[in-house]
C-alpha cells in the first residue's frame, strides 16, 4: 500500500521568506512524486514530478522538491515566497507496480503568504 | 488547449435522489479518474478508466455509486439515492499515460 503524510495543516510565512512544505511517503517500491496546489474553488494544479534522475526537481512558479530516498521524503520548496502562493498544496504518490496509475495524496498544507 | 471541465460546478440534492457529473477531459487522453475530496482532506482515489474500459473501481464506496465512459472522451459519474455522506467535492482527471494527471474543477455536491 502506498500513503503519504503532511505533517503540517499549515505553513505561515512572510513574503520575501523562503517556504517549505513537508511531505513524507511511504510505498514498497520506487515511487513517482508529484506536488499539486488547489487554490478556492478551483481544481488541482500540477506543480512539479520526480520520477527518475536529479533528486532536485524544479517546477512551475519557482517552486522546487528534493527527493530523498533515505528518509522518504519529498519536501516543496520556494526561495522567496510571494503573496500569491497561498494556497492548499498537496503532495502524492504513484506506485511502480501494476496500480501505477492510481494517486494517493496527502491530507494537505494550507499555505499563507503575509505581506 | 482547454483543460478538463466538469458540470455541474455546484449540485444540491435532497437525500434520496439520483445525481449525474459529467466529466469533459483533455482531448486525446486516453485515462480517466475520478477522485471524491471530502472537506479538509485531500481526493480519494474512486475509479479509472482507460479510453472506455473501466480498469478498477475499487475506489468507489458503495454500489450506489456508478462511472461510465461510453465512448473513450467523455465521462458521467452517478450516484443513486443519495446520502448526507455523499457530500463532497468530485474531482475528474486525464492524463497520456505515463504522465501526470490533469484535473477539473471539480464538482461541489450537497446533500440535504
Amino acid at each position: 500500500a502506498q500513503s503519504v503524510a503532511q505533517p503540517e495543516d499549515q505553513v505561515n510565512v512572510a513574503e520575501g521568506n523562503p517556504l517549505t512544505v513537508k511531505c513524507t511517503y511511504s510505498v514498497s517500491g520506487n515511487p513517482y512524486l508529484f506536488w499539486y496546489v488547489q487554490y478556492p474553488n478551483r481544481g488541482l494544479q500540477f506543480l512539479l514530478k520526480y520520477i527518475t534522475g536529479d533528486n532536485l526537481v524544479k517546477g512551475s512558479y519557482g517552486f522546487e522538491a528534493e527527493f530523498n530516498k533515505s528518509q522518504t521524503s519529498f519536501h516543496l520548496k520556494k526561495p522567496s515566497a510571494l503573496v500569491s502562493d497561498s494556497a492548499l498544496y498537496f503532495c502524492a504518490v504513484r506506485d511502480r507496480g501494476p496500480n501505477d496509475y492510481k494517486l494517493s495524496f496527502g491530507a494537505g498544507t494550507t499555505v499563507t503568504v503575509r505581506a | 488547449g482547454a483543460g478538463v471541465s466538469q458540470s455541474p460546478r455546484y449540485k444540491v440534492a435532497k437525500r434520496g435522489q439520483d445525481v449525474a457529473l459529467r466529466c469533459d477531459p483533455i482531448s486525446g487522453h486516453v485515462s480517466l479518474f475520478w477522485y471524491q475530496q471530502a472537506l479538509g482532506q485531500g481526493p480519494e482515489f474512486l475509479t479509472y478508466f482507460q479510453n472506455e474500459a473501466q480498469l478498477d473501481k475499487s475506489g468507489l464506496p458503495s454500489d450506489r455509486f456508478f462511472a461510465e465512459r461510453p465512448e473513450g472522451s467523455v465521462s458521467t459519474l452517478k450516484i443513486q439515492r443519495t446520502q448526507q455522506e455523499d457530500s463532497a467535492v468530485y474531482l475528474c482527471a486525464s492524463s497520456l499515460p505515463p504522465r501526470e494527471q490533469y484535473f477539473g474543477p471539480g464538482t461541489r455536491l450537497t446533500v440535504t
